[in-house]
């Protein structure tokens, strides 16, 4: 886990507010993964950037805005979320982006009241 | 649709006991991967195994892969208390026009190892 670091672990907020996970990855990896994953249900891909360019976005709602501005830091800006967006939200690396393997970080547990 | 789906849902041994759980998918892949998973944590990569392979071992893991039944098994050995956690299988799909290719995971088996 220490390959891939997410800060914050742990995140409280109102749905007015903004605020931002950041992942960094040290494996010299050039592709980057946001995940979300919620009680009961599968791991959701949310977005995937390979070589600091966006390659997939699965659909999710504009009030998830992510930023990858090189292939070490993968950000996801929140903005006026929903108590369902209460996740665990994950970030990955691999090597490129292809269905190798991934390396996870530990999560930002985020609670929306 | 869910491409990996792991049987059981949940598992409770005692240690020294052997522990199975299935993944069944639905598509051909490329390869089928386990991840663990402890309570709240990021997933931990275990073992890949290809289309051409039919058993891959690990330690004390055990991968076997069958594509005619569309299906993969992973054994635990001589399982320990700190085995418990959340097992997914992961199973590649194409990339969509313009897009990559991307894992899809399974809801996981919960394994609790009793000591």
């Amino acid at each position: 886990e220490t390959g891939v670091t997410q800060t914050p672990r742990h995140l409280v907020m109102g749905m007015t507010n903004k605020k931002s996970l950041k992942c960094e990855q040290h494996l010299g990896h050039n592709a980057m993964y946001w995940y979300k994953q919620s009680a009961k249900k599968p791991l959701e891909l949310m977005f995937v950037y390979n070589f600091k360019e966006q390659t997939e976005n699965n659909s999710v709602p504009s009030r998830f805005s992510p930023e990858c501005p090189n292939s070490s830091h993968l950000f996801l800006h929140l903005h006026t979320l929903q108590p369902e967006d209460s996740a665990l939200y994950l970030c990955a690396s691999s090597i490129i982006s292809n269905s190798e393997t991934q390396y996870f970080g530990p999560g930002t547990r985020l609670l929306v009241l | 649709s869910q491409q990996g789906e792991e049987d059981p849902q949940a598992l409770s041994i005692q240690e020294g006991e052997n522990a199975t759980m299935n993944c069944s998918y639905k598509t051909s892949i490329n390869n089928l991967q386990w991840y663990r998973q402890n309570s709240g944590r990021g997933l931990v990569h275990l073992i890949l195994i290809r289309s051409n392979e039919r058993e891959k071992h690990s330690g004390r893991l055990r991968v076997t892969l069958d594509t005619s039944k569309k299906s993969s098994s992973l054994l635990i050995t001589a399982s320990r208390a700190a085995d418990t956690a959340s097992y997914f299988c992961a199973t590649d799909v194409p990339p969509a026009k313009g897009g990559s290719e991307k894992l899809v995971f399974g809801k996981g088996t919960k394994l609790t190892v009793n000591p």
